[in-house]
């Protein structure tokens, strides 16, 4: 049982370029997260997907998508990287009903750079 | 904006002493959960604490919830040096998908 696991955990990008971040999860959760955490921010959700199919933006979504391929997996995409997206990126998964809010299980995070 | 405020931002203490930190938000919650995490990880849920309910312990942990003052609080009791990390806390809402707003996090430190 693997729980959260993202790739890859370190990455160097040219602004403009563009790259994908892996999350899947092996509990069976219905809800997956995209957070960003920057030094003195705490972390910010990028954007989350509810249930299988269905995804909504956060408090930071601009300059990224994301796409729900499956209960387990839960992709973040920058189309053209910026500088100001340097930052940690965590995937997290829950369970949830719809109603109540349950506890986060983290990944271990990426860690990107944009020069 | 981030919901939850997090006081002190940094804390530094003997191991064996207690160390609190506090929380503070803005709106009606659902329930609130604190986090640790240590350098270079990922979070690791501690506690949650639902909006009915005034305190809960796990352990050393201690948490308070004051939904008149919209604040909460986690004592680490007996403090070690491994308890070392940062802590955040996280609000959750009704109906919202299960969304977390954190807070900007306490730094502790816990010197042997």
């Amino acid at each position: 049982n693997a729980g959260v696991t993202q790739t890859p955990k370190f990455q160097v990008l040219k602004t403009g370029q563009s790259m994908t971040l892996q999350c899947a999860q092996d509990m069976n959760h219905n809800s997956m997260y995209w957070y960003r955490q920057d030094p003195g921010m705490g972390l910010r959700l990028i954007y989350y997907s509810a249930s299988e199919g269905t995804t909504d933006k956060g408090e930071v979504p601009n300059g990224y998508n994301v796409s729900r391929l499956n209960k387990r997996e839960f992709s973040l995409r920058l189309e053209s990287a910026a500088p100001s997206q340097t930052s940690v990126y965590f995937c997290a998964s829950s369970e949830q009903d719809g109603r109540s809010s349950y506890e986060q299980y983290f990944g271990p995070g990426t860690r990107l750079t944009v020069t | 904006s981030q919901q939850g405020e997090e006081d002190p931002q940094a804390l530094s203490i003997q191991e064996g002493e207690n160390a609190t930190m506090n929380c503070s938000y803005k709106t009606s919650i659902n329930n609130l959960q604190w986090y640790r995490q240590n350098s270079g990880r990922g979070l690791v849920h501690l506690i949650l604490i639902r909006s009915n309910e005034r305190e809960k312990h796990s352990g050393r942990l201690r948490v308070t919830l004051d939904t008149s003052k919209k604040s909460s609080s986690l004592l680490i009791t007996a403090s070690r040096a491994a308890d070392t990390a940062s802590y955040f806390c996280a609000t959750a809402y009704y109906n919202q998908g299960g969304k977390l707003i954190f807070g900007q996090g306490t730094e502790l430190s816990v010197k042997p």
